[in-house]
């Protein structure tokens, strides 16, 4: 069966940094490109960042602006953001995707 | 870039039958679009994908064949037959325009009622 698990949300202040990250299994992390995409409460979904199988090219959402990065650790099957300079803003729901699966999500709260 | 525009709210009874659609914004007849079923509180589930000729691809894990899709010019629609109540929720449509910047484009999403 596969599986993504997303972990390592919460509370951070304005300008802080949080890492969250993505396990995953039931497939072969190395035959996908993955991606984070993110969700405020009752909106609508909005495509975060990207990255291929080999870890070798990432693209990110324009709102990224250098604040964000992608990563994977194929030897632990685990998909990474780092998260820095965080705002208001960037509250939201987080979930990692894969082409016809998805997480369950975890929460970034950004508030003081 | 394509713009996906849903409406924001469909109902309908037990049982019956509704179609949500995602329109393309123009020039981008030949995209295709995947559908995602977001039940509350849970992460999105990939439904199917559509182009203008129809099902892109199968269904995803577990979604029963009462989902069928329907592409035509620059409408992607999804039909939902018999409703049940497992099928009330928010469903999004998304599209890969496969460029590095901003690649995923997704439509506001529908909140689906069931009556």
């Amino acid at each position: 069966e596969v599986q993504l698990v997303e972990s390592g949300g919460g509370l951070v202040q304005p300008g802080g940094s949080l890492r969250i990250s993505c396990a995953v299994s039931g497939f072969t992390f190395t035959d996908y490109w993955m991606h984070w995409v993110r969700q405020v409460p009752g909106k609508g979904l909005v495509w975060v960042a990207r990255i291929n199988s080999d870890g070798s090219s990432r693209s990110y959402g324009n709102f990224v602006g250098g604040r964000f990065t992608i990563s994977r650790d194929n030897a632990k099957n685990t998909l990474y953001l780092q998260m820095n300079s965080l705002r208001v803003d960037d509250t939201a729901m987080y979930y990692c995707a894969r082409a016809g699966h998805w997480g369950q999500g975890t929460l970034v709260t950004v508030s003081s | 870039q394509p713009v996906l525009t849903q409406p924001p709210s469909a109902s309908a009874s037990l049982g019956a039958s509704v179609t949500l659609t995602c329109s393309l914004s123009s020039v981008y007849s030949n995209y295709k679009v995947d559908w995602f079923q977001q039940r509350p509180g849970k992460g999105p589930r990939f439904v199917m994908r559509v182009g203008p000729g129809g099902i892109v691809g199968s269904r995803g894990d577990g979604i029963p064949d009462r989902f069928s899709v329907l592409g035509s010019g620059l409408i992607r629609s999804l039909t939902i037959k018999n409703i049940q109540e497992e099928d009330e929720g928010a469903y999004h449509c998304g599209a890969d325009q496969g460029s590095d910047s901003n690649p995923w484009l997704f439509g506001g999403g529908t909140k689906l009622t069931v009556l």
